[in-house]
C-alpha cells in the first residue's frame, strides 16, 4: 500500500501570506498527485491535479510542483476564502490513498 | 455541469446492510471516461476511497473492504449505488460520491455534498 503523509498537520497563516504544505509518498508515484480543499461541512474541492495542473475555475494563487520525492501546494497570497483542510492524493496505485491533511486557519 | 446527490438512510442498525444512491444530472453516466465513485470519511478524520463502478458495470473495490462492498449501476435512472454488508460502529462516516475522471491522470472532478450514515442500534 502507498502511504502518503502531510506536513505541517496544521498551520496559522495571515491574510497575504505565502503559504506551503508539503506531501510525500511512500513510494515513487511519479506526478499521479492531486489537491483537494475542505472546508468545514463540505465536500472536497479539486485544486490540483497531475502534480501541477490547475483544475478549471480555481484561483491561480494555487499551485503544484513535485521536487524529487515531495510534492509541494503553494498559496501565493492567502485570502480569506482559503482557510480550510488541504488533501493530498495519490492516482499511481488503485487504492488512491489520501494525505492526513493540512488545516489552515487564521493567525 | 454535473452534479451529484447522495440518498439513502441516516441511520442503520449493527450487523445490517448500508445502501446510498447517488443520482447524476447534467452528465450520462452511461458513456465512458468516469469511474463513479464512493468515497467516505469518518467523523473528523481522512478520506477514504472505497470504490468504483465503470459504465461497463466493472468495479473495483478498496481491498480493505473489498468482502463487505458492492456496487451497482441503473444507467436509465441516472444512479449508482453503493451497498456494505455487516456494518459496524466503524462505518459511521460522512459518505460522498463523486465523479473520478482520467486513467492515467485521474482525479475527483466532482462530489455530492456528502451524507453522514450512523451504525447505531
Amino acid at each position: 500500500d502507498i502511504q502518503m503523509t502531510q506536513s505541517p498537520s496544521s498551520l496559522s497563516a495571515s491574510i497575504g501570506d505565502r503559504v506551503t504544505i508539503t506531501c510525500r509518498a511512500s513510494q515513487n508515484i511519479n506526478r499521479n498527485l492531486n489537491w483537494y480543499q475542505q472546508k468545514s461541512g463540505k465536500a472536497p474541492k479539486a485544486l490540483i491535479f497531475a502534480a501541477s495542473s490547475l483544475q478549471e475555475g480555481v484561483p491561480s494563487r494555487f499551485s503544484g510542483s513535485k521536487s524529487g520525492t515531495d510534492f509541494t501546494l503553494t498559496i501565493s497570497s492567502l485570502q480569506p476564502e482559503d482557510f480550510a483542510t488541504y488533501y493530498c492524493q495519490q492516482s499511481y496505485s488503485s487504492e488512491f490513498t489520501f494525505g492526513p491533511g493540512t488545516t489552515v486557519d487564521l493567525k | 455541469q454535473v452534479q451529484l446527490q447522495e440518498s439513502g438512510p441516516g441511520l442503520v442498525k449493527p450487523s445490517q446492510t448500508l445502501s446510498l444512491t447517488c443520482t447524476v444530472s447534467g452528465d450520462s453516466i452511461s458513456s465512458g471516461g468516469y469511474y463513479w465513485s464512493w468515497i467516505r470519511q469518518h467523523p473528523g478524520k481522512g478520506l477514504e476511497y472505497i470504490g468504483y463502478i465503470y459504465y461497463s458495470g466493472t468495479t473495483y473495490y478498496n481491498p480493505s473492504l473489498k468482502s463487505r462492498v458492492s456496487m451497482s449501476l441503473d444507467t436509465s435512472a441516472k444512479q449508482f449505488t453503493l451497498r456494505l454488508s455487516s456494518v459496524t460502529a466503524a462505518d459511521t462516516a460522512v459518505y460522498y460520491c463523486a465523479r473520478r475522471r482520467g486513467t492515467t491522470t485521474s482525479y475527483f472532478d466532482s462530489w455530492g455534498q456528502g451524507t453522514l450514515v450512523t451504525v447505531s442500534s
